[in-house]
């Protein structure tokens, strides 16, 4: 019983580097998210996915890009990492959003970029 | 910008004593919940009271909602060792038209004291 699955869970990255952070869920939720929590803060929504196929943006999209080709896999990829981009990524599946159900969040990749 | 603010930041009681934390938001919302993140870990939901709700039970939890205060409480009772975490609320995030996420405060960081 995995539930939420990130890899890798600890990442060095020199600026301008690109990487994907890994998200993968096994109890069939339709709606899956991105978060980043710095020191201090609470979560931030970076990009959620209501179903395969389908993606929007959050609260903090930029520098983010995602894609959802299957409803298991909801992957996070940055383009040309920066310094401000240093960060805790968590990513989180519901149910079905709008049944004010619970969210199930990974263990989080804390990510470094120097 | 973030919609729940937790009060207090930080919380340090002995054991067996009871811990409130309180959280205050901004707008209107069909729900709220309440999350715990041990150190270095992932969030885990510990509870959801809908809008319509004024208090709910879970355990040794209780949640308490005041939509015309827009504010809720949470009590854990007879606190342990095992407690000692970060608590966030979470109420939902809006895009523009209907929830399509989740928006957390900065946490309440509860100490248990042996």
């Amino acid at each position: 019983n995995a539930g939420v699955t990130q890899t890798p869970k600890f990442q060095v990255l020199k600026t301008g580097q690109s990487m994907t952070l890994q998200c993968a869920q096994d109890m069939n939720h339709e709606y899956m998210s991105w978060y980043r929590q710095d020191p201090g803060m609470g979560l931030r929504l970076i990009h959620y996915s209501v179903g395969a196929g389908i993606t929007d943006q959050g609260e903090v999209p930029n520098g983010y890009n995602v894609s959802r080709s299957t409803t298991e896999d909801f992957p996070l990829r940055l383009l040309s990492a920066a310094p401000s981009q240093t960060s805790v990524y968590f990513c989180a599946s519901t149910g079905w959003w709008g049944e004010n159900t619970e969210a199930f969040f990974g263990q989080g990749t804390r990510l470094t970029v120097v | 910008s973030q919609q729940g603010e937790e009060d207090p930041q930080a919380l340090s009681i002995q054991e067996g004593e009871n811990a409130t934390m309180n959280c205050s938001y901004k707008t209107s919302i069909n729900n709220l919940q309440w999350y715990r993140q041990n150190s270095g870990r992932g969030l885990v939901h510990l509870i959801l009271i809908r809008s319509n709700e004024r208090e709910k039970h879970s355990g040794r939890l209780r949640v308490t909602l005041d939509t015309s205060k827009k504010s809720s409480s949470l009590l854990i009772t007879a606190s342990r060792a095992a407690d000692t975490a970060s608590y966030f609320c979470a109420t939902d995030w809006y895009s523009g038209g209907g929830a399509d996420g989740l928006t957390f405060g900065k946490g309440t960081h509860l100490i248990i004291q042996p």
